[in-house]
């Protein structure tokens, strides 16, 4: 099992500051990345995906790709109430199979 | 697009009963399906990978007897929970990938279904 490793939180930001989420995963063979939103009660929804070391933007979030490193980072700028979640780092790799990290909770303070 | 549907969306039931959960990928067909168990404060656990006409493939730890999958069309997945037990109480969730699934695709989760087993 791979292994995908997130500080769990919680991490709290005011309201339009940047949150940094950071993730570490274990192996090398790995080659997509991927950050869901998970809201209380509710199923993962997709943010973002990364295969390419670098960074890659959408709207306010950034994601950031170290292959090197192992080491996968995600930015949400002009944070808002509505960002108040579980963020999981998904890691895949020839398998096909997702590892998820075991997340890490966001409050977004008014 | 992309959508997944579960069914039902919650379910209780009595203990050594069985459960069945469908999955269905409404408008694209999915070669491959993964179901998922989430128990409450922790993340998504990989139970099986579902190929559409062919057996699951169970991660280890996970009972095959207990957790049978069937995957009898490109667009439904079905996973029945059998004698179910309190301990089996959890988020089931599936996901689907796109028909010539790719290590890069991406997965799309259903909105899951929430087992209690009284």
């Amino acid at each position: 099992q791979k292994e995908v490793e997130q500080n769990s939180g919680p991490l709290s930001v005011p309201e339009g500051a940047i949150a940094s989420l950071n993730c570490t995963y274990s192996d090398r063979g790995s080659q997509s990345f991927f950050w869901y939103r998970q809201y209380s009660g509710k199923s993962p929804e997709l943010i973002m995906f990364i295969y390419s070391n670098g960074d890659k933007e959408d709207g306010r979030f950034t994601a950031q790709l170290n292959k090197a490193s192992q080491y996968v980072s995600l930015l949400i700028r002009d944070s808002q109430p509505s960002d108040s979640a579980t963020y999981l780092c998904a890691v895949k790799g020839g398998d096909y199979k997702l590892s998820f990290g075991a997340g890490t909770t966001v409050t977004v303070r008014a | 697009g992309a959508v997944v549907s579960q069914h039902p969306s919650w379910v209780i039931c009595k203990s050594g009963t069985s459960v069945k959960i469908e999955c269905r990928s409404l408008d694209f067909q999915a070669t491959t399906m993964f179901w998922y168990r989430q128990f409450p404060k922790q993340s998504l656990m990989l139970m099986a990978t579902s190929n559409e006409g062919s057996k699951a493939t169970y991660e280890q730890g996970v009972e095959k007897d207990k957790f049978l999958i069937n995957h009898a069309s490109l667009t439904l997945s079905t996973l029945t929970v059998t004698s179910a037990h309190p301990e089996d109480s959890s988020f089931y969730i599936c996901s689907a990938g796109l028909a010539g699934y790719q290590a890069r695709d991406t997965q799309y989760f259903g909105p899951g279904t929430r087992l209690t087993v009284l």
